[in-house]
């Protein structure tokens, strides 16, 4: 069975930074794209991040570029998600989401999201 | 900044048909993936590479394109069809940047 457990959300003051994780199992990690979308309240879904199989491709919403920072450790089945200069903005469920192929594909399993406040 | 446009909401009757359009200008370049959340759930795929079916979705889902828009059609809508439509598209071969919609409530009552 898929799962994909993320860690690392809280509360925190704007210009701060935090670390989310996920923990991946029940498929081959490494043969798999990798994402981050989140949910503000009240919004839709955001697409934030993604990254392929190696790291090779990685890409950044614009809201999030150059404050964010996808990686994945493929020995460990971890994808991260290093949050900097963060803004009250952020404050949104995180969802790490699994993709259907190493490089494109859909979204096909998804966490159950942690939950990340910036508020002064 | 690239973005993908969908109607706020779509209301239909039981058995009607609902259309929910998401227009882009990246669209013609790019693969369009519908995702169906219900409240309190996850998204699912519903439609992927803009036709395809994913198995176990009913039949009544249905995907098409023309030039800067996507079109998700319910045929025969049910009451448990009632939930939020996002389109989202990737663009994989250049800065793999993606985007959502902003989502459609379809109504089904």
């Amino acid at each position: 069975e898929v799962q994909l457990v993320e860690s690392g959300g809280g509360s925190v003051h704007p210009g701060r930074s935090l670390r989310l994780s996920c923990a991946a199992s029940g498929f081959t990690f490494d043969n798999h794209a990798m994402n981050w979308v989140r949910k503000r309240p009240g919004k839709g879904l955001e697409w934030v991040s993604g990254i392929d199989w190696n790291g090779a491709r990685i890409g950044y919403a614009d809201s999030v570029k150059g404050r964010f920072t996808i990686s994945r450790d493929n020995d460990k089945n971890f994808l991260f998600l290093q949050m900097t200069s963060l803004r009250p903005e952020d404050t949104a469920f995180y969802y790490c989401v699994k993709k259907s192929h190493d490089y494109g594909g859909h979204f096909e399993h998804w966490g159950q999201g942690t939950l990340v406040t910036v508020s002064s | 900044s690239y973005e993908l446009t969908q109607p706020p909401s779509v209301s239909v009757s039981p058995g009607q048909t609902a259309r929910i359009t998401c227009s882009g200008d990246g669209l013609p370049k790019t693969y369009t993936y519908w995702y169906q959340q219900k409240s309190g759930q996850v998204p699912v795929v519903v439609i992927y590479e803009d036709i395809r079916r994913p198995s176990g979705i009913p039949e009544r889902f249905s995907g098409s394109t023309s030039g800067t828009m996507a079109t998700l059609t319910i045929s025969g809508a049910q009451v448990e069809d009632e939930a939020d439509y996002y389109c989202f598209s990737q663009d994989i071969t250049a800065d793999h940047r993606g985007v959502f919609g902003g989502g459609t409530k379809l109504t089904v009552l």
